[in-house]
């Protein structure tokens, strides 16, 4: 089955700077990844994704990269803000499986 | 985006009993969801995967006698945590993916606490 390893598992800057998560997936089959974002005690939120026929996406602040070749995908976060400090889940769906496969998570924390 | 809402958002119990979660897509019809555990500061766990009008599949390592699972409405899913012990406690959330089937929704979450 798929395999998605996330690091690092904490992360923490200034606010301002910017902030990158990485995934690795193990599936060649895989050809969607969300990115969500998790406050505490409240559900995990799609913030961004991207598909296997896109090497990059970006909305406002937030983008994301995808290197199929390597299977490993980005998430990219500039000018940090305190409020998007939360943990970070990334995912892979194979395709015509809708079975997510979540990594381990990332817990952000912007310093004021 | 779609809804998914999910009930309660809190639950104290004492050991013993058992406690019924249900998750709700408001404004579509869910043919599938999947129940999730999560620890503090963890990622998701798949519990299992319901489906309407069908048998729940569990992961392994999941006991289906004890966290059973009804998918009796294209709108409606539950879990019901049987005979609960303090091992139990957790947060437990399901989510049901759009008419994509790959933009996953997930409920608010319930926090079970078994004393």
């Amino acid at each position: 089955g798929e395999n998605v390893e996330q690091h690092p598992s904490t992360l923490s800057v200034q606010e301002g700077d910017s902030a990158v998560i990485k995934c690795t997936y193990s599936d060649s089959a895989s050809n969607y990844f969300p990115w969500y974002k998790q406050e505490l005690g409240k559900r995990p939120q799609l913030i961004i994704d991207i598909r296997s026929n896109v090497g990059e996406k970006k909305d406002q602040r937030i983008a994301v990269t995808l290197n199929k070749t390597a299977k490993h995908f980005s998430l990219h976060i500039t000018e940090t803000q305190p409020e998007d400090s939360a943990v970070y889940f990334c995912a892979a769906i194979p395709g015509g499986s809708y079975i997510p496969t979540f990594g381990r998570g990332t817990s952000l924390i912007v310093h004021p | 985006g779609a809804v998914v809402s999910q009930h309660p958002s809190r639950v104290i119990c004492k050991s013993g009993t058992s406690v019924k979660i249900e998750c709700r897509s408001l404004d579509f019809q869910a043919t599938t969801m999947f129940w999730y555990r999560q620890f503090p500061k963890q990622s998701l766990m798949l519990m299992a995967t319901s489906n309407e009008g069908s048998k729940a599949t569990y992961e392994q390592g999941v006991e289906k006698d004890k966290f059973l699972i009804n998918h009796a409405s294209l709108t409606l899913s539950t879990l019901t945590v049987t005979s609960a012990h303090p091992e139990d406690s957790s947060f437990y959330i399901c989510s049901a993916p759009d008419g994509s089937n790959e933009k996953l929704f997930f409920g608010s979450g319930t926090q079970l606490s078994v004393l």
